[in-house]
């Protein structure tokens, strides 16, 4: 099982330009959620989603845009990036269920990302 | 608004104990874990509390005050490779477990 997978691991941006950070889980998992992780902050939601087709908006959603067209993908969206969004995200994972075990976050690798 | 409190260095050395001390306010409550975080790699979990009391599990064990707003991460037995971040979180709500407010983190240094 390959769990949560993100690519790319690194990236640079210029201001203004565009990418999109993918993620993708292969253990069935309805939800799906992007934080972004700074220096003393801890790690901040961006966005989250409950199953395919549905998305939410998390503490820090501004300049991010997301979908969820397949349970296993849900790619984060840079419409214009700026150097306030140089961070490093992580994206996340977890099932269904009552019990604390379905509710654990399976997290990626993590993408660090410097917008110049 | 919401608000999670943890040290945000503690350095211990091998062998010894470490407890980690978390402290939250946040708009609703159903759950707090515990989560380490090697450097530039992932967050993995270590534990989780939703009822006041001790959750024991190996060397690590994790302690839960509702009424208080409190938690603490106890490593015993420390090893070398225990030094990382320990991210506490706070889950607000039944209908989003995912979505959790996450402290600063505590940095711990295990010396030998």
């Amino acid at each position: 099982n390959a769990g949560v997978t993100q690519t790319p691991k690194f990236q640079v941006l210029k201001t203004g330009q565009s990418m999109t950070l993918q993620c993708a889980q292969d253990m069935n998992h309805e939800y799906m959620s992007w934080y972004r992780q700074d220096p003393g902050m801890g790690l901040r939601l961006i966005h989250y989603s409950v199953g395919a087709g549905i998305t939410d908006q998390g503490e820090v959603p501004n300049g991010y845009n997301v979908s969820r067209s397949t349970t296993e993908d849900f790619p984060l969206r840079l419409l214009s990036a700026a150097p306030s969004q140089t961070s490093v995200y992580f994206c996340a994972s977890h099932g269904s269920g009552t019990g604390s075990g379905a509710n654990v976050l399976t997290f990626g690798a993590g993408s660090r990302l410097t917008v110049l | 608004g919401q608000n999670i409190d943890q040290p945000t260095e503690m350095t211990a050395t091998e062998g010894a104990i470490v407890q980690i001390n978390c402290t939250y306010q946040t708009s609703g409550f159903n759950g707090l874990f515990w989560y380490q975080q090697h450097a530039g790699e992932a967050p993995t979990f270590l534990s989780y509390n939703v009822l006041d009391g001790l959750e024991e599990k190996g060397r690590f064990s994790s302690f839960l005050s509702r009424s208080k707003g409190y938690s603490y991460l106890l490593l015993k037995e420390l090893q070398m490779k225990d030094s990382a971040s320990y991210l506490c979180a706070v889950t607000p709500s039944t209908d989003s477990w995912g979505k959790l407010q996450f402290g600063a983190g505590t940095q711990v240094v295990v010396t030998p």
